[in-house]
């Protein structure tokens, strides 16, 4: 069974600095990764994807993710914060299997930006 | 492109009423999701159809929950007998056949209920 543990309930950051949101999986084989954001009252939105190829992924808002899978780690970042990117973050993981995309999120990681 | 429509938004009743909750997917997508989210976890599948049959709905409640998608579009979401550890946020995503090689799924914003 596939597990994702997001270390971090809450990251409070200053406007304009660099973040990081950790991200550890636990699966018998091999996955996809993803991490999604949810604005307040919205739906969730794929930020980026790691499938295959190369390990460092880039996302859309300035955002990447480096998949590494001696230490199953798929942790989050971006290099200057903005206001507009608090909001929830969800680390997921999904098997390799085609036909079945069943997704297993982690609790989530509330990004708060202060100004 | 019209994204994923849910309704209602919002959804108030008292335990052991009943609840139905509706989702339209994207035009011609054809799996359809149905998560649970409740405060402070991150979403859990519900059940996945695949056109209109069922593909996985092992963690659905099934002595309460029902979920049907006649005729492969629209899909909804019952609950029958409420209990109050049912509130939370219901959210529906879909995605086309081929996401199965880009796994990327689309949500609706969701409806949120509140079991009293």
């Amino acid at each position: 069974a596939q597990s994702v543990t997001q270390l971090d309930s809450q990251v409070p950051v200053f406007e304009e600095a660099p973040v990081e949101l950790r991200c550890n999986y636990s699966s018998s084989v091999s996955v996809y990764l993803f991490w999604y954001v949810q604005y307040p009252n919205q739906g969730l939105q794929l930020l980026l994807k790691y499938l295959s190829g190369s390990t460092l992924v880039k996302g859309i808002n300035g955002f990447e993710a480096e998949f590494n899978k001696s230490q199953t780690s798929f942790h989050l970042r971006k290099p200057s914060v903005h206001i507009s990117d608090t909001a929830e973050y969800f680390c997921a993981v999904s098997d390799r299997d085609f036909g079945n995309e069943k997704l297993t999120f982690g609790t989530g990681t509330r990004l708060t930006i202060i100004p | 492109e019209a994204g994923v429509a849910q309704s209602p938004r919002y959804k108030i009743i008292e335990k052991r009423q009943s609840v139905a909750f509706w989702c339209n997917p994207i035009s011609g997508h054809a799996t359809l999701y149905w998560y649970q989210q409740i405060l402070g976890q991150g979403p859990k599948l519900l059940i996945q159809f695949q056109n209109n049959g069922v593909v996985d709905d092992s963690q659905l409640p099934k002595d309460r929950f029902s979920a049907e998608r006649l005729k492969g579009v629209d899909s909804t979401l019952k609950i029958q007998p409420a209990k109050l550890e049912d509130s939370a946020v219901y959210l529906c995503a879909s995605s086309p056949v081929q996401a199965s090689y880009s796994y990327e799924q689309y949500f609706g914003p969701g409806t949120r209920l509140t079991v009293t």
